[in-house]
């Protein structure tokens, strides 16, 4: 079975660093695009950014790049996502999600985390 | 970037009715669209990609269409389990970007 699993909620002050994760397991971790998404309590889903573990090729959206830093780590299976220095905006639930291939098309996010809430308060 | 534009914004709808919902993309993504329904407190699941093709497990009365920039989510024979919020995605063009979502009520 297809999993991603994340760590758990996390609290923070402001200026403060945080990194997450998100486990892969149930298929060839190196081979498939990991996503992450933002979702801020009662809003919708903003897209961050997206890494392929096998080669670290990483894109990220203009309203995140220079302020979080997605990584992976093939031999723990593992993605993260980074920040040096939260604010209190950055409050929010972040999913990690797999770019799905199906009949030769991607899927886009076929498998979803279950989700780390991130509050960052003085 | 590519802004999706979604409506309506919400929909009360009663068991047994067709829903349509709409996607508008700024520019073209060809056929690069998705569609994911999230219920409270849960992670979105995919229900629909490549515009018209179902995910694994996806109820046949879901269906998608369009391609460029107009798309439509279809339910026929709405269940009282198909509330939620609906949200398209493209990942044609970078960055990928959602609508802002529909959400749908049952009456």
């Amino acid at each position: 079975e297809v999993q991603l699993v994340q760590s758990g909620a996390e609290m923070r002050k402001p200026g403060q660093s945080l990194k997450i994760s998100c486990k892969g397991s149930g298929y060839g971790f190196s081979n498939y695009w990991i996503g992450w998404v933002r979702q801020v309590a009662g809003k919708g889903l903003e897209w961050i950014g997206i890494i392929y573990p096998g080669d670290s090729d990483t894109r990220y959206s203009p309203s995140f790049q220079g302020h979080v830093t997605i990584s992976a780590d093939e031999s723990l299976t593992t993605a993260f996502l980074q920040w040096t220095s939260l604010r209190a905006s950055d409050t929010a639930i972040y999913y990690c999600a797999r770019r799905g291939v199906a009949n030769g098309s991607y899927t886009d996010f076929d498998t979803w985390g279950q989700g780390t809430l991130v509050t960052v308060s003085s | 970037e590519t802004v999706m534009t979604q409506s309506p914004a919400t929909l009360s709808v009663s068991p047994g009715e067709r829903v349509t919902l709409s996607c508008r993309a700024s520019r073209s993504v060809s056929v690069s669209l998705a569609w994911y329904q999230q219920k409270p407190g849960q992670s979105p699941r995919l229900l629909i990609y490549a515009a018209s093709s179902r995910a694994a497990g996806v109820p046949a009365r879901f269906s998608g269409s369009g391609s460029g920039t107009e798309f439509r989510l279809s339910i026929s024979g709405l269940q009282s389990e198909d509330f939620g919020i609906f949200y398209c995605q493209q990942y044609n063009n970078w960055p990928r970007t959602f609508g802002q979502g529909t959400r749908v009520e049952i009456k």
